[in-house]
């Protein structure tokens, strides 16, 4: 089955910096989201990508399906964008594949 | 803004009982969706739902579990007896359409004990 790889695993930032999270997957992909699990476990859609560039406020991503990554941009970072960031995929079948997640801690 | 419900948000259960997670899905959704997430560790699929069936299930979905829509609204998951690593996040999603953008609830924390 595909797999998904995000990296880095783990990130801290101080408030204010700014980063890339990289999600690589194995195989072509018909949907990619990018997903924010806050510190209460919730899952928090960021972007419906399967490919281009879209922007959210701070937040922006780009899907390159031709060669399989995606990219997170977080802008200015805020504390309260700390917790684990997930990139999930869906190839063929309707079930999206989770990668194991980004742990971001934002230092205030 | 329209949202995917469970209940409840956290359940202990004693090892070998029954459990039912609830969900309602968003009105004009057609496919729904288990997921799990063990603590610390990524979120894994278990059983999508289309048109009052199975459309696919993973290999943790075995006889224990099993999923309905009673109603038209609630999609529920009966875990039949439970074990300790059933504990985990298990979270209900949706989607308009078959690998659509999926909404996620905002999850049940099952404890086994």
């Amino acid at each position: 089955g595909i797999q998904v790889e995000q990296s880095p695993p783990d990130l801290i930032l101080q408030e204010g910096a700014n980063s890339t999270l990289r999600c690589n997957f194995s195989d072509s992909v018909n949907n990619l989201q990018w997903f924010h699990q806050n510190p209460w476990g919730q899952l928090i859609n960021l972007f419906y990508i399967p490919s281009g560039t879209k922007q959210n406020g701070r937040l922006s991503a780009t899907t390159v399906a031709t060669e399989r990554y995606s990219l997170l941009y977080i802008s200015s970072s805020q504390t309260t964008d700390s917790g684990v960031y997930f990139c999930a995929v869906s190839s063929g079948t309707y079930k999206y594949i989770f990668g194991t997640g980004t742990r971001l801690k934002v230092l205030a | 803004e329209p949202e995917v419900t469970q209940t409840p948000s956290h359940q202990v259960t004693q090892m070998g009982q029954e459990v039912i997670l609830r969900c309602v899905p968003i009105s004009n959704h057609l496919y729904f969706y288990w997921y799990r997430q063990i603590l610390g560790q990524k979120v894994e699929f278990l059983v999508s739902f289309y048109n009052n069936e199975i459309s696919e299930k993973s290999e943790i979905f075995d006889d224990q579990f099993s999923v309905e829509r009673p109603d038209g609204s609630n999609f529920t998951l009966k875990i039949r007896s439970t074990k300790l690593e059933d504990s985990a996040m298990y979270f209900c999603a949706s989607a308009r359409g078959g690998g659509t953008e999926a909404f996620f609830g905002q999850g049940t924390r099952l404890t086994v004990v």
